[in-house]
């Protein structure tokens, strides 16, 4: 089965600093990268995918960076608000477009 | 905001009902999954559904079952609850071929 997994379950950063929340997955077939953001008592939303054909791309404020030599993503979050807290959740999308998602790391900001 | 609805998002139930959790959407997606979520946070997926009369087992095996008989519907079914089913479960759907699933906000399960 796939195999997605965030580095540290936990992070916390100032408000104001800039946030980087990694993944690795095992899957060299996956052709998308989906980044999630689940705050509390809410199911999952969005924030940004890279397709396995670019290395990086651009949103409001955040970033993701794919290394595909060591299967590694991450996500970073530019000047990071209160309104950032949440659990963040790399995800993957195989052949099948069935998206297997990892753990996830907890971003805490602290004021 | 998505438009797909779960109910109930708290249900607290005895060992040995059967329940259904309800799930919805108003996005034509034909595509529709189920996950699990644990204590720890990972999400599994335990069912999804390619359209109507679809349905699949996804990577972590259950004990429920589902249904696809309208698009808009993905009903959840435990035939016989027990405490290991005790968990978050979540609905989503997504369009065929998109990376952007849409979540509902998820019934919290607890079977004493």
């Amino acid at each position: 089965g796939e195999s997605v997994g965030l580095h540290l379950p936990t992070l916390s950063v100032q408000e104001g600093d800039n946030s980087i929340i990694n993944c690795a997955y095992s899957n060299s077939a996956s052709d998308y990268f989906i980044w999630y953001k689940q705050e509390s008592g809410k199911g999952p939303q969005f924030i940004i995918d890279i397709r396995s054909n670019m290395d990086k791309r651009q949103g409001q404020r955040v970033t993701v960076l794919l290394n595909k030599t060591v299967k590694h993503l991450s996500l970073q979050i530019a000047a990071t608000q209160p309104g950032d807290s949440a659990v963040y959740f790399c995800a993957v999308r195989t052949g099948a477009n069935n998206l297997f998602f990892g753990t996830g790391t907890r971003l805490t900001v602290i004021p | 905001e998505a438009d797909i609805y779960q109910t109930p998002r708290y249900l607290v139930i005895g060992t040995g009902k059967k329940i259904t959790l309800e799930c919805s959407q108003t996005m034509g997606h034909d595509k529709m999954y189920w996950y699990q979520q644990d204590p720890g946070m990972e999400l599994h997926l335990i069912h999804y559904s390619y359209g109507v009369n679809s349905t699949e087992k996804g990577d972590l095996s259950s004990e429920s079952t589902v249904s696809r008989i309208r698009t808009e519907h993905f009903p959840l079914t435990l035939e016989s609850a027990r405490p290991s089913h005790t968990s978050q479960y979540l609905c989503a759907s997504s369009e065929t071929g998109g990376t952007e699933a849409f979540f509902g906000q998820g019934t919290r399960l607890t079977v004493v």
